[in-house]
């Protein structure tokens, strides 16, 4: 048990369908992360959230909406997504952005999505 | 061209070997590299850091980085079948506080 905790752990959708992914913290963190982990690629940073400001949105396609509504919960909307957006989504969250000697980014498990 | 190159495997060794993982990265702004484990179907975990040149060393793990030649090593020695995981290379600047991850390399100890 890593302190993040992610649900659904698996989810299959329709292209047109509307989901929610969520995750939940008790570390007392004020950094949370969406990463997108495709088969053979690297870690895809999506959105970053630090004291529950969005503070980076890599280019990602509106069909993802991300939630904080506050430093314990990420919330990654879903709608209208594309087959090629399955992959395992994972959450982080590190006591602040700043990684290093004294701070390290605990993951989740993830949620395996598979769009059809 | 991708900031972190990883060496993408898969590596399959006899228990009780040395395993050699490797990454190259381009940033010459990275300040911290790590190493993160994942095991199948469970989210990473990290494994060791470093900071800066230089071996570190933690029971039968050593991370390795040579900021000249821009290349991180993991070895494992003595590696055992609970050893079996996806090992993630990834390194940090506090330029734009942002934590790049090589593709992984999948290593399987055959016992």
């Amino acid at each position: 048990e890593t302190g993040v905790t992610q649900t659904p752990r698996h989810l299959v959708m329709g292209m047109t369908n509307k989901k929610s992914l969520k995750c939940e913290q008790h570390l007392g963190h004020n950094a949370m992360y969406w990463y997108k982990q495709s088969a053979k690629k690297p870690l895809e940073l999506m959105f970053v959230y630090s004291l529950e400001e969005r503070v980076e949105n890599n280019s990602v396609p509106s069909r993802f909406s991300p939630e904080c509504p506050n430093s314990s919960h990420l919330f990654l909307h879903l709608h209208t997504l594309q087959p090629e957006d399955s992959a395992l989504y994972l959450c982080a969250s590190s006591q602040d952005r700043a990684l290093g000697r004294d701070t390290e980014a605990f993951f989740g498990q993830g949620t395996r999505l598979t769009v059809v | 061209q991708k900031e972190v190159e990883q060496d993408p495997g898969p590596l399959s060794v006899p228990e009780g070997a040395i395993v050699s993982l490797n990454c190259t990265y381009s940033n010459s702004a990275f300040q911290y590299f790590m190493w993160y484990r994942q095991y199948s179907r469970k989210g990473p975990e990290l494994l060791m850091y470093t900071y800066s040149s230089g071996n570190k060393e933690d029971g039968r793990f050593t991370a390795q980085v040579d900021k000249s030649s821009k290349y991180i090593s993991l070895f494992i020695r003595d590696s055992q079948p609970s050893d079996s995981a996806t090992y993630l290379c990834a390194s940090w600047s506090s330029n734009d506080y942002k934590l790049s991850f090589g593709a992984g390399t999948t290593v399987t100890v055959r016992a």
